[in-house]
């Protein structure tokens, strides 16, 4: 089956800076990679996904990036927020059918 | 978007008991739903996938017999964990599908085993 690996596990920005976060897939026949963002005991929240004819996807301060020769892609989030500060996780899916989620990455935005 | 909901939001049940785990989508009918299971500070893993009629389809290393799926309707999905035993402890989330790229999750049920 799919195996999704992302990076780093956990990663702590200043408000304002930048953050990203990369994930890798195994499968190549995988071709929607959706991000979520899940706080402490909620559900995951769909933030920005991104199909795989399309090499890079942005919706104001957050933007993906898709390499599908390399099986990788990215989430890059500007001028961070303390309210961005959550769990992310990527997702791997052939078809958006069952996803394959990555190991979750816990962003701290410092004030 | 969508309402699904899941029922109840938490449980404590005793070592060898069974709890069932209810999945709803409020507004929509869901072609397919999903089971996931996420132990703390730790990714979602998908469990199951499940079709209205049909006989859910387990991931690897899941056990079919622990962890009942029914899908009796386009929008209740239960999960029913068996013979529950504290390493069953954990957050269980469905997902709910209207149809590929589109999966809505419920808020999550928590298990604690005694």
């Amino acid at each position: 089956g799919e195996n999704v690996e992302q990076h780093p596990s956990t990663l702590s920005v200043q408000e304002g800076d930048s953050a990203v976060i990369k994930c890798t897939y195994s499968d190549s026949a995988s071709n929607y990679f959706p991000w979520y963002k899940q706080e402490l005991g909620k559900r995951p929240q769909l933030i920005i996904d991104i199909r795989s004819n399309v090499g890079e996807k942005k919706d104001q301060r957050i933007a993906v990036t898709l390499n599908k020769t390399a099986k990788h892609f990215s989430l890059h989030i500007t001028e961070t927020q303390p309210e961005d500060s959550a769990v992310y996780f990527c997702a791997a899916s052939i078809s958006g059918n069952q996803f394959y989620f990555g190991t979750g990455t816990s962003l701290t935005v410092i004030p | 978007g969508a309402v699904v909901s899941q029922h109840p939001s938490w449980v404590i049940c005793k070592s060898g008991t069974s709890v069932k785990i209810e999945c709803r989508s409020l507004d929509f009918q869901a072609t397919t739903m999903f089971w996931y299971r996420q132990f703390p500070k730790q990714s979602l893993m998908l469990m199951a996938t499940s079709n209205e009629g049909s006989k859910a389809t387990y991931e690897q290393g899941v056990e079919k017999d622990k962890f009942l799926i029914n899908h009796a309707s386009l929008t209740l999905s239960t999960l029913t964990v068996t013979s529950a035993h504290p390493e069953d402890s954990s957050f269980y989330i469905c997902s709910e599908s209207k149809g590929p790229y589109e999966q809505y999750f419920g808020p999550g049920t928590r298990l604690t085993v005694t």
